[in-house]
């Protein structure tokens, strides 16, 4: 199966510091990667989303200059959070599209960051 | 995208089928009903989707009514990793680039010993 593999799975940073979560599929390209957040005992929000080539889209309210994506290949797009603070500290999700089977997102295992 | 409505928890006992509604009365003739789980600190798990036809995998089945305007997903017969919130998604198919998936509250579904 679609296997899409996000790392790390946890990282704790000071405050004021940048975190760089990857995000890749490993056994397919992904044209279009998507990228989310979730607090604790809430649902996923979407962010962005992450299109090879070209620049992201993000959804309303979501920081561009905050939360750095970057998808310069098939196989990985990446997400940094810059001049992270504690109210950044979440679980971020990332899910990719495999074109030929265009129906249902595959999820990454999530990445919990903790900014102190 | 129609918006759903889900009862927030339910609870199961282990062997036995969990049946999970999902209201979605404002359906469009073209949006396909997806569900989706998401075990503890775990990224989201598709399990089916379907338009107006009966769906089964491996997974669960989906039965949507006649009018479109619910659903039920059916864990035949629920186990303790069953445990998890089940998200009832409605959208277009489809969509190109633009795809993206829109997550409710889903339904906490707890799997009793």
């Amino acid at each position: 199966g679609a296997v899409v593999s996000q790392h790390p799975s946890w990282v704790i940073c000071k405050s004021g510091t940048s975190v760089k979560i990857e995000c890749r599929s490993l056994d397919f390209q992904a044209t279009t990667m998507f990228w989310y957040r979730q607090f604790p005992k809430q649902s996923l929000m979407l962010m962005a989303t992450s299109n090879e080539g070209s620049k992201a889209t993000y959804e309303q309210g979501v920081e561009k200059d905050k939360f750095l994506i970057n998808h310069a290949s098939l196989t990985l797009s990446t997400l940094t959070v810059t001049s992270a603070h504690p109210e950044d500290s979440s679980f971020y999700i990332c899910s990719a599209r495999r074109d030929s089977v265009a129906e249902k997102l595959f999820f990454g295992s999530g990445t919990q960051l903790s900014v102190l | 995208d129609a918006k759903t409505t889900q009862p927030p928890s339910m609870d199961c006992a282990e062997g036995r089928a969990a049946n999970l509604p999902c209201n979605h009365s404002t359906i469009s003739g073209n949006e396909y009903v997806y569900w989706y789980r998401q075990i503890h600190s775990q990224g989201p798990q598709y399990i089916i989707h379907g338009l107006k036809n009966n769906e089964t995998n491996e997974m669960a089945s989906l039965i949507i009514t006649e009018d479109r305007k619910s659903s039920t997903l059916i864990l035949p017969h629920a186990t303790l990793r069953d445990t998890a919130v089940y998200y009832c998604i409605v959208r277009v198919r489809g969509g190109g680039s633009n795809y993206k998936l829109t997550f409710g509250k889903g339904t906490l579904l707890t799997v009793n010993p």
